[in-house]
């Protein structure tokens, strides 16, 4: 089982800073089977990022992903008021599929 | 546009059992791979189950493998979740979600969840 951990686990910013979340996984994640999630609270999780750095449909570009093997980061370029959420990397590579257990995004 | 309506949570004695389900609209459930994911009150997301697009092969997680089992209605679009034995660390809402259409593991959409509470 890949056990992937994100860190920080929280990280306090301000609107139009840049986030930068880190996910690493316990071992390589095949063809960079990485992808990124949001969740605001009380909401399902959103899909962002696939394939370690395709965005979703309607997903803006201040959001990007990057990286390869077991390091992945995702990046929010200038945050906005409404990107402060919990962030979760998942591989869809191999059974059984994983998440992350999340990075807070929150208000400075 | 992609709709999944979960229903059938409540509160459930441990040991019992419950089934849940999720209504897609949009398009046809039977063309994509679905799974439920979970998520404990405060806590992150745990995959639970996927179920193919043709049907013919179910995953499921370690920690209700034996005890539930996943199943669709082509006829009615819907998608259903058969929980038994249940335990009181299996409170959580259960999300249904839509594979997307190349990687079937990878949850493109996702529904507003229904709450499961397992507790005497």
């Amino acid at each position: 089982e890949i056990v992937l951990t994100q860190s920080p686990g929280t990280l306090s910013l301000s609107p139009g800073e840049r986030a930068t979340l880190s996910c690493r996984a316990s071992q390589s994640v095949s063809s960079s089977y990485l992808a990124w999630y949001q969740q605001k609270p009380g909401q399902a999780p959103k899909l962002l990022i696939y394939g370690a750095s395709s965005r979703a449909t309607g997903i803006p570009d201040r959001f990007s992903g990057s990286g390869s093997g077991t390091d992945f980061t995702l990046t929010i370029s200038r945050l906005e008021p409404k990107d402060f959420a919990v962030y979760y990397c998942q591989h869809y590579g191999n059974s059984p599929w994983t998440f992350g257990q999340g990075t807070k995004v929150e208000i400075k | 546009e992609v709709q999944l309506l979960e229903s059938g949570g409540d509160l459930v004695q441990p040991g019992g059992s419950l089934r849940l389900s999720c209504a897609a609209s949009g398009f046809s459930s039977s063309s994509y791979a679905m799974s439920w994911v979970r998520q404990a009150p405060g806590k992150g997301l745990e995959w639970v189950s996927t179920i193919s697009a043709s049907g013919g092969s179910t995953h499921y997680a370690d920690s209700v493998k034996g005890r539930f089992t996943i199943s669709r209605d082509k006829s009615k679009n819907t998608l259903y979740l058969q929980m038994s034995s249940l335990r009181v660390e299996d409170t959580a809402v259960y999300y249904c979600a839509k594979g997307h259409n190349t990687y079937g593991f990878l949850f493109e959409y996702w529904g507003q969840g229904t709450l499961v509470t397992v507790s005497s």
